[in-house]
């Protein structure tokens, strides 16, 4: 079992959907939470990042951390086509020389 | 730009040669990494190196050995390919905190 699970989708959306992306984890250690954004063929890049349970908003983007249940989601608000890519969520323990685990990723679509 | 970069953008080669992959960052970074992606996108770190020092050294077969000439630079080399190294390499860099930037990838192809 690995460490971070993540359904890999692909998950398809109309424009202007809510998105609902999901994490759960084992290792109660993890303290920080990441998410990613990865366009076809590039690089991953960060989107949210949060070391805290609750909620963390960033425009259309919300983390949201439940340390409990280990369970971490990103929920994009009135989601668009360029919000079409990968979603990774990553996690790192407090020291650990910033080490992330990623989750496997999510692929969404978002359609016209 | 101010970037991490990755060269060469894609490389095709056949089993048992040896390559390199070489990672330039100009962000002012102490820290990269070497990470492997792969067909299903599963993104898992290999090394990383912080002022030139190993700090991390995850369980990757020996035929990989990464060098840090200074601080802005990270390189890879492979000896042997094997057809399941095949993937794309990201390289990434961060400062003392948790962002990592990463470069665009090459993509490994071994024949």
């Amino acid at each position: 079992q690995k460490e971070v699970e993540q359904d890999p989708g692909p998950l398809s959306v109309p424009e202007g959907a809510i998105v609902s992306l999901n994490c759960t984890y084992s290792n109660s250690a993890f303290q920080y939470f990441m998410w990613y954004r990865q366009y076809s063929r590039k690089g991953p890049e960060l989107l949210m990042y949060t070391y805290s349970s609750g909620n963390k908003e960033d425009g259309r983007f919300t983390a949201q951390v439940d340390k409990s249940s280990k369970y971490i989601s990103l929920f994009i608000r009135d989601s668009q086509p360029s919000d079409s890519a990968t979603y990774l969520c990553a996690m790192r323990l407090t020291g650990g020389g910033n080490k992330l685990t990623f989750g496997t990723g999510t692929q969404l679509k978002v359609e016209l | 730009d101010t970037a991490v970069s990755q060269t060469p953008k894609y490389l095709v080669t056949q089993m048992g040669n040896d390559k390199s992959i070489k990672c330039e960052q100009n962000l002012g970074h102490d820290t990269m990494y070497w990470y492997k992606q792969d067909s299903k996108k599963f993104l898992k770190i290999m090394f990383s190196y912080n002022n030139k020092e190993l700090i991390i050294n995850e369980t990757v077969p020996n035929r990989f050995s990464p060098k840090s000439p200074d601080k802005a630079h990270l390189n890879l080399h492979i000896n042997s390919l094997e057809l399941g190294d095949s993937a794309v390499y990201f390289c990434a860099s961060s400062p003392q905190s948790d962002e990592q930037f990463f470069g665009p990838g090459t993509r490994l192809t071994v024949l």
